[in-house]
């Protein structure tokens, strides 16, 4: 079983959807969690850190529950701008990092 | 904002060729880490460096090595290129603690030939 696990997609959405993709994570005592955005041929670029009580920053939406260990991203009104690859990214502790292999998301005229 | 500069965005070398690819930051960061990135295979931990001088491995290591001489400069090296290193090489670095992202520069597209 892969350390981080997300559907690769892709996800082919209209403008104005709502699209949520979900991360399992295999260590029980990872203690930090983020999700990354990352366009074609990009570096990944931090979107929000996951906290456990959840947060929200604008369209975006992330939570963490850690007894089914997984976290989730929320888009609402899908913008075309929001095309990209979304990475799931936990630290299990110490320097260790995992990132996920992606999930692909296309948001459509 | 966090600034992580990578040497170059394109290269080309040759097989057998000594590579060195450079990273820097301008935030203090303590932490700085070398990823590959590749279809299909997402990013992989070739090293990292928690401190001036102090390198670890990481997943997979052999075919590089690494320089931190001083805390704002991360070094990558391929000691003898070879055409299955063609990739994309991305810097990062972070500061030491819980929730603290990593912040990555540019990449830099390796190509041997």
């Amino acid at each position: 079983r892969k350390e981080v696990e997300q559907d690769p997609g892709p996800f082919n959405v209209p403008e104005g959807a709502t699209v949520a993709f979900n991360c399992t994570y295999s260590n029980s005592a990872s203690q930090s969690f983020f999700w990354y955005r990352q366009d074609c041929r990009k570096e990944p670029k931090l979107l929000m850190s996951v906290y456990s009580s959840g947060n929200e920053d604008g369209r975006f939406t992330a939570q963490l529950n850690r007894a089914s260990q997984y976290i989730s991203l929320l888009i609402r009104d899908s913008k075309l701008s929001d095309s990209a690859t979304y990475l799931c990214v936990v630290t299990p502790g110490g320097f260790k990092t995992i990132f996920g292999a992606g999930t692909r998301l296309f948001v459509k005229a | 904002d966090v600034k992580v500069t990578q040497s170059s965005r394109y290269l080309v070398k040759r097989t057998g060729e000594k590579v060195f690819l450079e990273c820097v930051q301008d935030m203090d960061h303590e932490n700085m880490f070398w990823y590959r990135q590749d279809p299909g295979l997402g990013l992989r931990l070739i090293y990292f460096s928690y401190d001036v001088k102090m390198k670890e491995k990481g997943d997979i290591p052999e075919g590089y090595s690494v320089s931190r001489e001083k805390k704002e400069r991360f070094s990558l090296i391929l000691e003898s290129a070879s055409t299955n290193q063609t990739s994309m090489y991305l810097c990062a670095s972070s500061l030491t603690g819980r929730n603290q992202p990593q912040h990555f520069g540019d990449g830099t597209r390796l190509s041997i030939l």
